[in-house]
C-alpha cells in the first residue's frame, strides 16, 4: 500500500468549473505536505507547501487544505482554465528523513 | 536566473551499455535530489546530496546505479550495464537547503532526461 494515495486517478472537467483533488497519507510524523503541478514532458512545479501545523494555503486559484488528524489533504482549483490540464502530485515529507514521498498523481484534463 | 538544467534531454542506449546523466542545479543551492519517473508511475526517490555528500543511498535501485556531486554543484547519475527496466525519465531537483525532514524549502525541478534502453 502506498504511503501517499491520491484520488481520483484522472478527472475531466469543463473550463470554468471548480474541482477538488484528494490526497490521503499514512506518513507519520511528517514535517510538511506539498502539492506540485506537472505538465506533460516537464518537471513538477511547486504549488503549495504546508507544515504539519497549517490548515490551508492558497496560491492564486489553487487552495490546499490539510487535516493532520485524518491524514487528508485536498487541492481545490477554482474557475479552471485550459492551462490547468496537468498531473497534480501530493508529496509528504517524513519528519525524520529527507526523502520525499510522492503520490502517483491525479491527471486533470480541462476541456473548453 | 537560470533554473535546473539536465543533459542530455533524451538518451537512447543499448542494453548493457553505461550511461551518464548530468544535472546542473540552481547556483547556491546546497541540496540536490535525483528521482526516477517510469511511465504512468509516481516519482521514485533515488538519492539526495547535501553539499557533496549523500547521506542516504538506500533509494538507488541496484548497485549498477551510482551518483556523485562535485564542488557542491554539478551532479552525475551513472547507470552501468543498463537494462530495459531502467527506461524512465530521470529528474533532478535542487533546493536552497534540504527540502525534507525538518526543512520545508522549495524544490525546483529540471526538465528531466528521458532514457530509453533498447
Amino acid at each position: 500500500k502506498n504511503q501517499v494515495e491520491q484520488s481520483p486517478q484522472s478527472l475531466i472537467i469543463l473550463e470554468g468549473k471548480n474541482c477538488t483533488l484528494q490526497c490521503n497519507y499514512t506518513v507519520s510524523p511528517f514535517s510538511n505536505l506539498r502539492w506540485y503541478k506537472q505538465d506533460t514532458g516537464r518537471g513538477p512545479v511547486s504549488l503549495t507547501i504546508m507544515t504539519f501545523s497549517e490548515n490551508t494555503k492558497s496560491n492564486g486559484r489553487y487552495t490546499a487544505t490539510l487535516d493532520a488528524d485524518t491524514k487528508q489533504s485536498s487541492l481545490h482549483i477554482t474557475a479552471s482554465q485550459l492551462s490547468d490540464s496537468a498531473s497534480y502530485i501530493c508529496v509528504v515529507s517524513p519528519y525524520n528523513t529527507d526523502k520525499l514521498i510522492f503520490g502517483t498523481g491525479t491527471r486533470l484534463q480541462v476541456f473548453p | 536566473g537560470a533554473g535546473v538544467s539536465q543533459s542530455p534531454s533524451n538518451k537512447v542506449t543499448e542494453k548493457g551499455k553505461d550511461v551518464e546523466l548530468r544535472c546542473d542545479p540552481i547556483s547556491g543551492h546546497t541540496a540536490l535530489y535525483w528521482y526516477r519517473q517510469s511511465l504512468g508511475q509516481g516519482l521514485e526517490f533515488l538519492i539526495y546530496f547535501q553539499g557533496n555528500s549523500a547521506p542516504d543511498k538506500s533509494g538507488l535501485p541496484s548497485d549498477r546505479f551510482s551518483a556523485e556531486r562535485t564542488g557542491g554543484s554539478v551532479s552525475t547519475l551513472t547507470i552501468q550495464r543498463t537494462q530495459q527496466e531502467d527506461s524512465a525519465v530521470y529528474l533532478c531537483a535542487s533546493s536552497l537547503e534540504l527540502a525534507g525532514g525538518g526543512g520545508s524549502y522549495e524544490q525546483y525541478f529540471g526538465p528531466g532526461t528521458r532514457l530509453t534502453v533498447t
